[in-house]
């Protein structure tokens, strides 16, 4: 087990709501990525929080955004939920925002949209 | 462009075998490469990183191969074992954004023979 943890383990929307999904990172880790993983694919980088700032973004639209909270845990905010939203969104996290650093992943959210 | 592929999309091992998972990356300034694990319904869990400078690292049971030249990647695991049963990744970080950006692969699933 890695220490990060995620909620909810499962989640089912319907098609235009919104989702905010979330992450606590491992012990001593300031540094939060989040991912998108669609099924059988390869995790795609969403975006990364760095002492509570957006530290990098991927190919997403801005409708997917995020916050990072003082004790460095993280939320996922998706709004506008589209069919191919669904996927399992992952976060990880480092113990910096070095691009050596190991990334840490948690068990993920399954998202669903109907 | 920004593109880590896989020779094969699945692999087939005798137990007790070597697995050899190969990996092609396509951006020459990367410089830090990492093998992840994912079983059935969870995250990926690191396995083993290399950086640029370095051509082999070795782990427990693992060794991971890095040929610059030729932009390939390889993960070695000895003596498989059926808990080797996953699909593993092989991840690049470009390195030239500020964010510690993780660019995944399709995946290679291996499966152990009895």
């Amino acid at each position: 087990e890695t220490g990060v943890t995620q909620s909810p383990t499962h989640l089912i929307k319907t098609r235009g709501q919104q989702v905010t999904l979330r992450c606590s990172s491992q012990s001593g880790h300031n540094t939060v990525s989040w991912y998108q993983q669609a099924l059988g694919q390869g995790p795609q980088f969403i975006f990364q929080y760095y002492r509570e700032e957006e530290n990098g973004r991927g190919n997403f639209p801005p409708r997917f955004s995020g916050l990072q909270f003082p004790n460095y845990s993280s939320e996922l905010n998706v709004n506008a939920l589209e069919l191919d939203d669904s996927a399992l969104y992952l976060c990880a996290s480092s113990l910096s925002g070095r691009t050596t650093d190991t990334q840490y992943f948690g068990p993920g959210t399954r998202l669903t949209v109907l | 462009g920004e593109s880590v592929g896989l020779h094969l999309p699945t692999l087939s091992v005798q137990e007790g075998d070597n697995s050899i998972i190969n990996c092609a990356y396509s951006n020459s300034a990367s410089d830090y490469f990492i093998w992840y694990k994912q079983e059935s319904g969870k995250g990926p869990q690191f396995i083993i990183d290399i950086r640029s400078n370095m051509d082999k690292r070795q782990g427990q049971r693992v060794t991971v191969l890095l040929n610059k030249t030729v932009k390939h990647l390889s993960l070695q695991i000895a003596a498989t074992q059926p808990g080797d049963s996953a699909v593993y990744f092989c991840a690049e970080n470009p390195g030239y954004s500020s964010a510690s950006k993780i660019i995944f692969g399709s995946g290679t699933r291996l499966s152990i023979r009895p």
